[in-house]
């Protein structure tokens, strides 16, 4: 079954204890992605992978990082969180964006409280 | 700056009843645009999408979106709602580099037995 999987779902932390979410996709997609979704603002973007080896950031990266050195994960790593990014994330997934986006596949989304 | 936007945060019909969610773009160029849903407790799902081509869109479960160049708008639509359509919408629209994707914040449709 084509999917994006997601590890932890669920997580609680406390400030500044560095964590990792991973991201798994079993489609061969070269493009990935991380969003954010808070209530009333959407999903927001905070970094995207063309393909191994090459990220770009999106519209909120501070206070995360990321890499991509398999063409299938993209692990999502917050080295000192704090509680403004307790938040709902999604992990997605799409062909080659080329000259533009294609429709993405998100994983089922992780739930983050940092106390 | 490119953006979509979502006017109604809560949209509400009867089961039975043609639905519409709206959406409104700020893009320069041909612009593409999405619309996906969400269930409760579940990632985002794939519904449509207008590339170029046609100004109705056919998509998963029954919807279809209308694309309007003149009213830069992209509304979702579904003759007879079901009450298994209430979920989450979001309408995505190019972001500040054409590998990007920008959201709208997303209407909450519930469909009334």
């Amino acid at each position: 079954e084509a999917q994006v999987t997601q590890n932890p779902r669920y997580l609680i932390t406390v400030t500044g204890k560095k964590l990792t979410v991973t991201c798994s996709q079993n489609m061969n997609h070269e493009y990935m992605s991380w969003y954010r979704q808070d209530p009333g603002l959407g999903l927001r973007q905070i970094y995207y992978s063309m393909n191994v080896e090459v990220t770009d950031k999106g519209d909120v990266p501070e206070g995360y990082k990321v890499s991509r050195k398999e063409k299938r994960n993209f692990p999502l790593i917050l080295e000192s969180p704090s509680p403004n990014q307790t938040s709902l994330y999604f992990c997605a997934s799409s062909l080659s964006a080329g000259d533009r986006v294609h429709e993405q596949f998100f994983g089922p989304g992780t739930r983050l409280t940092v106390l | 700056a490119q953006s979509v936007a979502q006017p109604e945060d809560q949209v509400n019909v009867a089961e039975g009843n043609p639905l519409t969610v709206k959406c409104t773009y700020s893009v320069s160029g041909n612009p593409y645009l999405f619309w996906y849903v969400q269930y409760p407790n579940r990632g985002l799902q794939f519904l449509l999408k207008y590339i170029t081509g046609d100004n109705l869109v056919k998509g998963s479960y029954g919807f279809e979106a209308e694309f309007n160049k003149s009213q830069t708008s992209f509304h979702l639509k579904k003759p007879s709602a079901l009450v298994s359509d209430s979920a989450l919408y979001f309408c995505a629209g190019p972001g500040g580099s054409a590998r990007q994707l920008t959201f709208g914040s997303g209407t909450q449709l519930t469909v009334l037995p």
